[in-house]
Order: structure tokens, then C-alpha cells, then sequence
């Protein structure tokens, strides 16, 4: 069993698209992340949601917007795809938003904008 | 979060043990210390975190030192499987909206 399940698990697109990436987990958590990583490796903190409820918020752009239907799901949305958006995105889950709970991560999405 | 600095690259003999140092000499009291791996292009790994005591699980144990300002973490018996990025990072507790804050890490190498 998956802890921390993404889809797709590559995704190929062309510019100014809309497409949306699926999280779900499954170990009971209640905090969900959606973090970046670019063509550098930077790790990157987008979102974060606790209980359905948005707690983090980065500077990202406003084309990109999560979604938490539920505890076990957090999904990203971005519209207008720019070449620049094309990185690998990955999802993580916690109990509870302390210091002592560690993340727990997907094993991502790969993003490519043509 | 506190910064911490971490040697770019290390090399280990499989079977060896490999230890990973770390220093964030500027802490705080509340801030906890985690480590992380990522095997190519895999999600992060969780392998180990601890406030102030040394901690032990199946997987690598972590030292702190007394005045917190550095941490090693020990691989007892590395392998080839062992090999990847592994982040040292210090976060912050009891606070709203705390996310851990990934640096440039270690590459680890481990050879036969």
C-alpha cells in the first residue's frame, strides 16, 4: 500500500494548458504539503493545508491553486502552463502541522511544459 | 528556521559506517533536527529527528551534541542502496504553518 499516492506520475503538456495533479493519502493524516523541485534540486514549500484549511501559502503565483476536498486529499491545479512550471512536483502529509511530525512524501510528479 | 551547513559530497566504502555531520549553530531551544534522503529523483525519504537526546531507529542513528550546534548522522552499515542526497534540516516547533526547508544537502556516495 502507497502512504502517499500522486497522479499522474509524469505529465506532458503544452503551454497556456490547464492541468491538475492528484494527491491522496492514506496514513490518517490531517496536514498536506505540495512542494516544488526545479532543474537545480531545490526543495521548495508551495502549500499546506490542515484539516482542509489552508495554512501555508508561499509566494507562488496565483495560477496555481490547491485544492482539499477532503483530510486524505490535496490536489494542485495551475492554469496557463508556462515553461517555467516545469519541475517536479511532489506531495507530502503529517499528523498535525509541530515540529514533531514528520512529512511524509510522494514520489512525485514530473511537470513538462513544450 | 535556523540554517545549517553540510560537507557538498562524501564518499563511503560499502559495509562501512557513514557518518554525515551538520552544524546550525544558531538553533533555537524549540527548533527540532531532521534528516531526509532522496534516492535520484524518488520523494524524500523521513529517516530520523530529534530535539535534544540522541535517537536511534532501524534505519541510522542521530548524535546531537550537548550544545546543539551540530549533529551527525550514522549510517551503521552503508550500501550501495544507500547512496543519495541526504538533508540535514532544522525546524522550528509549535508554530502555525511550520514546513521543513530543504538546503543543498550531502551526496553520498557508497562503492564496493
Amino acid at each position: 500500500d502507497t502512504a502517499v499516492s500522486q497522479t499522474p506520475k509524469y505529465l506532458v503538456t503544452q503551454m497556456g494548458n490547464d492541468k491538475s495533479i492528484k494527491c491522496e493519502q492514506n496514513l490518517g493524516h490531517d496536514t498536506m504539503y505540495w512542494y516544488k523541485q526545479d532543474s537545480k534540486k531545490f526543495l521548495k514549500i508551495m502549500f499546506s493545508y490542515n484539516n482542509k484549511e489552508l495554512i501555508i501559502n508561499e509566494t507562488v503565483p496565483n495560477r496555481f491553486s490547491p485544492k482539499s476536498p477532503d483530510k486524505a486529499h490535496l490536489n494542485l491545479h495551475i492554469n496557463s502552463l508556462e515553461l517555467g512550471d516545469s519541475a517536479v512536483y511532489f506531495c507530502a502529509s503529517s499528523q498535525g502541522w509541530g515540529a514533531n511530525s514528520p512529512l511524509h512524501f510522494g514520489n512525485g510528479t514530473r511537470l513538462t511544459v513544450t | 528556521d535556523a540554517k545549517t551547513t553540510q560537507p557538498t559530497s562524501m564518499d563511503c566504502a560499502e559495509g562501512r559506517a557513514a557518518n554525515l555531520p551538520c552544524n546550525h549553530s544558531t538553533i533555537s531551544g524549540n527548533e527540532y533536527v531532521y534528516w531526509y534522503r532522496q534516492i535520484h529523483s524518488q520523494g524524500p525519504q523521513y529517516i530520523i529527528h530529534g530535539l535534544k537526546n540522541n535517537e536511534t531507529n532501524e534505519m541510522a542513528s542521530l548524535i546531537i551534541t550537548e550544545d546543539r550546534k551540530s549533529s551527525t548522522l550514522i549510517l551503521p552499515h552503508a550500501t550501495l542502496r544507500d547512496t543519495a542526497v541526504y538533508y540535514c534540516i532544522v525546524r522550528v516547533g509549535n508554530q502555525a504553518g511550520t514546513a521543513l526547508i530543504f538546503g543543498k544537502g550531502t551526496t553520498l556516495s557508497v562503492s564496493s
